[in-house]
């Protein structure tokens, strides 16, 4: 079955700590997004990646990182500089040049 | 600055009566355009999105929306609201001449739908 599968469905952390979020693909998609929803605000984009080994920064990309070393795999991670890290993230892959992206279930983070 | 607007933050509608959501979007370019539907907890599921071509797309669930390039508008349409769509609705843009290939989206319209 084809999608993308993010895990935990549930996190917690304590303030301090870094956390990463898993975001994986089998549908072979080029391009990988990392989102952050906050109530009222929408959808608002930490960094993508177009190809493996490459990513760009998003809108608020200040607090995160990434690495895209497998097409399949774009994992986030949330660094203790993250002034607020408590959201619902989401992950999404696009590919076929359409720009057409689908998304993960979501994962979402309390820190405590 | 590239930006979309969701003019409604909230609609009710009654089960069976035409639904109108709005969509507008700044920026000059012509946009890759799409909706996407989010129930509470879950990720987003697409409804429908535009590319070129016929201005007027169908989508899945009776959706449709209509492209007006005059009005920088994509607005969603359904003739007959189900109490099934109720749910929180964004409109998203990709402007494809910036480079940046990703989703700017809209603030949301949460949907609820009255018995």
């Amino acid at each position: 079955d084809g999608g993308i599968t993010q895990s935990p469905k549930y996190l917690f952390r304590k303030e301090g700590q870094n956390v990463t979020l898993s975001c994986e693909q089998n549908l072979n998609h080029d391009a990988m997004y990392w989102y952050r929803q906050d109530p009222g605000q929408g959808l608002r984009l930490i960094y993508y990646s177009q190809i493996v080994n490459d990513f760009q920064k998003g809108d608020i990309a200040e607090g995160y990182s990434v690495s895209r070393e497998k097409k399949e795999s774009f994992p986030l991670t949330v660094t203790s500089a993250q002034k607020n890290p408590t959201a619902f993230y989401l992950c999404a892959a696009a590919g076929g040049g359409t720009d057409t992206q689908y998304f993960g279930p979501g994962t979402r983070l309390t820190v405590l | 600055a590239q930006s979309v607007t969701q003019p409604d933050i909230h609609i009710t509608v009654s089960e069976g009566a035409s639904l109108e959501l709005r969509c507008n979007y700044s920026y000059g370019a012509t946009p890759y355009l799409f909706w996407y539907v989010q129930s509470p907890g879950q990720g987003l599921q697409l409804l429908l999105k535009y590319f070129s071509g016929d201005t007027l797309v169908q989508g899945i669930k009776g959706f449709e929306a209509e492209f007006k390039r005059s009005q920088s508008s994509f607005n969603l349409r359904k003739p007959s609201v189900h109490w099934s769509d109720a749910a929180e609705y964004f409109c998203a843009v990709v402007w494809r001449d910036t480079g940046r290939r990703a989703l700017t989206f809209g603030s949301g319209t949460r949907l609820q739908v009255q018995p």
